[in-house]
């Protein structure tokens, strides 16, 4: 089945960097895009990043425009977020997701990862 | 940039009784709208998609219709599972793939 498990997660003062993970199995990693979305505490959902299935084609909210960089190795089927230049705003849960459908970035999650917690504070 | 509205926030309905949720886009999304059920301290779950479509292994009980600018997600029976937060989302116009603030689903 599919799985995708977030790591990387921390506590973190503001301005410094994090790397996030998400080891996928159980689906061809390198055929779908795949996306980052957020949760602050006790909040709703905001979407970060997202990447096709070859990694040539990236975007990215205009909330971490320029700080935060999507990128995937599918020889390893693992997706990462460089998170550079971090502000108490990033604070949240950040969960991977897959696309639904395949080579397709016109597509609703149809499976997500638990998330890892990001906490920027001094 | 499309923004997505919610309502009510908050439902209260009995276990048995039917819900209605709404969803509203800026601008046109066509039918490229999804419905996400999130649980406390889980991910969310993929629940219609293309606006009226169930994914895998959902109920029947849930339904979605709508297109272009309003949509609903009515639940027939509630079940006590059935007692979430539900988010729309567009898929249309991206980036950004934008979301509703949420409906909290509650017991009355």
């Amino acid at each position: 089945q599919v799985q995708l498990v977030e790591s990387g997660g921390g506590v973190v003062q503001p301005g410094r960097s994090l790397r996030l993970s998400c080891a996928a199995s159980g689906f061809t990693f390198s055929s779908y895009g795949m996306h980052w979305v957020r949760q602050a505490p006790g909040k709703g959902l905001e979407w970060v990043a997202v990447i096709s299935y070859g990694g040539d084609n990236k975007d990215y909210a205009d909330s971490v425009k320029g700080r935060f960089t999507i990128s995937r190795d599918n020889s390893k089927n693992t997706l990462y977020l460089q998170m550079n230049s971090l502000r108490a705003e990033d604070t949240a849960v950040y969960s991977c997701a897959k696309e639904r459908s395949l080579y397709s970035s016109s597509s609703p999650f149809d499976y997500w990862g638990q998330g890892t917690l990001v906490t920027v504070s001094p | 940039e499309i923004v997505m509205t919610q309502s009510p926030a908050t439902l209260s309905v009995s276990p048995g009784e039917r819900a209605t949720l709404s969803c509203r886009a800026s601008q046109s999304v066509s039918s490229n709208l999804a419905w996400y059920q999130q649980k406390p301290g889980q991910a969310p779950r993929l629940l219609i998609y293309g606006a009226s479509t169930r994914a895998t292994g959902i109920p029947a009980r849930f339904s979605g219709s709508g297109s272009g600018t309003e949509f609903t997600l009515t639940i027939s029976s509630l079940q006590s599972e059935d007692f979430a937060v539900y988010y729309c989302q567009q898929y249309n116009n991206w980036p950004p793939y934008t979301f509703g603030p949420g409906t909290k689903l509650e017991i009355k």
